[in-house]
């Protein structure tokens, strides 16, 4: 079976772009998670999918971040504009069901601002 | 507040050494602890998490509430053992808190 898959591995954009990243969780999977690692810092929470509903968004940054996840399978991130703060590497973790405390992460989108 | 500390960065020991990487944690409440566990080219994966109290790759780890620490364990070290490694709480809202990591280097 295939393990959550993201898209694309690494993304170089300019300033004021916009770039969007995708996730692929697990098949079956009612839980998708987006984290970020900005250099030199800790993995941190960005938000929570339950099918295609924004359970916990807390973690966004800014307005400038918009995840969705059509139809509850799929997510995608973008930044729109992107600032180079927003450089890091951005994982995309799923779950099967709540209380499933087992987080299956993808390899994750490495995004250089500059 | 909910949050989660790896205080050394950088671990190097040798093989056939024990070694331990430090987590301290704090969080109001009952905590569900984890490690994870980053290898070279590959994506984080669950190493292990204490309500299950197993031992997985020759690691344990001992969650004392006393001391709100979660320290992982291995009384003999292996090459492989090189890696990032990631304490993480998760709170009830299902995210996941995590320390800064340890870049855990396994000297022959």
């Amino acid at each position: 079976e295939a393990g959550v898959t993201q898209f694309p591995s690494h993304s170089v954009i300019e300033k004021g772009q916009t770039v969007t990243l995708r996730c692929d969780p697990i098949s079956g999977h009612d839980n998708l998670y987006w984290y970020r690692r900005v250099m030199g810092k800790e993995i941190k929470f960005l938000l929570h999918f339950v099918k295609e509903s924004k359970q916990d968004e807390s973690g966004m940054p800014n307005n400038r971040f918009l995840a969705e996840r059509t139809g509850g399978t799929y997510s995608t991130l973008k930044v729109q504009p992107a600032e180079l703060e927003d450089s890091g590497v951005y994982f995309c973790a799923s779950s099967q069901d709540l209380g499933a405390y087992e987080q299956y992460f993808g390899p994750g989108t490495r995004l250089t601002v500059t | 507040a909910q949050r989660v500390t790896q205080p050394e960065k950088l671990l190097s020991v040798f093989k056939g050494a024990p070694v331990e990487l430090k987590c301290n944690y704090s969080y109001s409440g009952s905590p569900e602890l984890f490690w994870y566990v980053q290898y070279s080219r590959q994506r984080l994966q669950l190493l292990l998490r204490h309500i299950s109290r197993e031992s997985i790759k020759g690691f344990t780890a001992d969650l004392n509430k006393g001391e709100t620490s979660f320290h992982l364990k291995k009384p003999f070290a292996q090459e492989e053992d090189s890696a990032m490694y990631y304490c993480a709480l998760i709170s009830g809202a299902q995210k996941l808190v995590f320390g800064q990591g340890t870049r855990l280097t396994i000297n022959p």
